[in-house]
């Protein structure tokens, strides 16, 4: 186990909706990257939050958004939610200034009907 | 764009055997190598990793060689095992001021008693 923790662990949402993942990193981890995986597919970057700032984006339009707080953890935002957002969720927390080694947690399924 | 190319995308082997899966790279500037494999309802947990200035590394049964020359690198699993299978996901990265993973498509190991 890493130590990375997801919740929830499912949602079922609706075309058009819009839904909250959250993320809680690791302990001594100040960073938080957030990538979506697609059945059968490896994970794509969206994007990562360092200091409660983006700190880097995938492609990924707008209405993919996140946060992330003082005690590192973090949020992905989807709104106006289309059938090919459904997909795993998954988020990896690092420290950017010590190994770049990112660990992830169990994801999140989400399946927009 | 950056791309990481991955090969078989399926692997069966006999327990015992030796398993090895390839892995390039297009980004010349990419210097970190993780190594992920991803069970069934998880998320993906690093294995193994490789730093450009590193030619190869082994822990255990599980071994990565790199060519950076070539922008190769590849994971040896030797006397594999029936916990071994699942899905592998090879990934570069580069050390900027954010951690950008970019993910092959997985190969998906069996490991036949």
């Amino acid at each position: 186990e890493t130590g990375v923790t997801q919740s929830p662990t499912h949602l079922i949402k609706t075309r058009g909706q819009q839904v909250t993942l959250r993320c809680s990193s690791q302990s001594g981890h100040n960073t938080v990257s957030w990538y979506q995986q697609a059945l059968g597919q490896g994970p794509q970057f969206i994007f990562q939050y360092y200091r409660e700032e983006e700190n880097g984006r995938g492609n990924f339009p707008p209405r993919f958004s996140g946060l992330q707080f003082p005690n590192y953890s973090s949020e992905l935002n989807v709104n106006a939610l289309e059938l090919d957002d459904s997909a795993l969720y998954l988020c990896a927390s690092s420290s950017l200034l010590g190994p770049d080694t990112q660990y992830f947690g169990p994801g999140t399924r989400l399946t927009v009907l | 764009g950056e791309n990481v190319e991955q090969h078989p995308s399926t692997l069966s082997v006999q327990e015992g055997d030796s398993a090895v899966i390839k892995c390039t790279y297009s980004d010349s500037a990419s210097n970190y190598f993780p190594w992920y494999k991803q069970e069934l309802g998880k998320g993906p947990q690093l294995i193994i990793d490789i730093r450009s200035n590193v030619g190869e590394k082994k822990d255990q049964r599980i071994a990565v060689t790199l060519n950076k020359t070539a922008k190769h690198f590849s994971l040896h699993i030797t006397e594999t095992q029936p916990e071994d299978s699942a899905v592998y996901f090879c990934a570069a990265s580069r050390k900027t001021s954010y951690d950008k993973v970019i993910f092959g498509p997985g190969t998906s190991l069996s490991v036949i008693p």
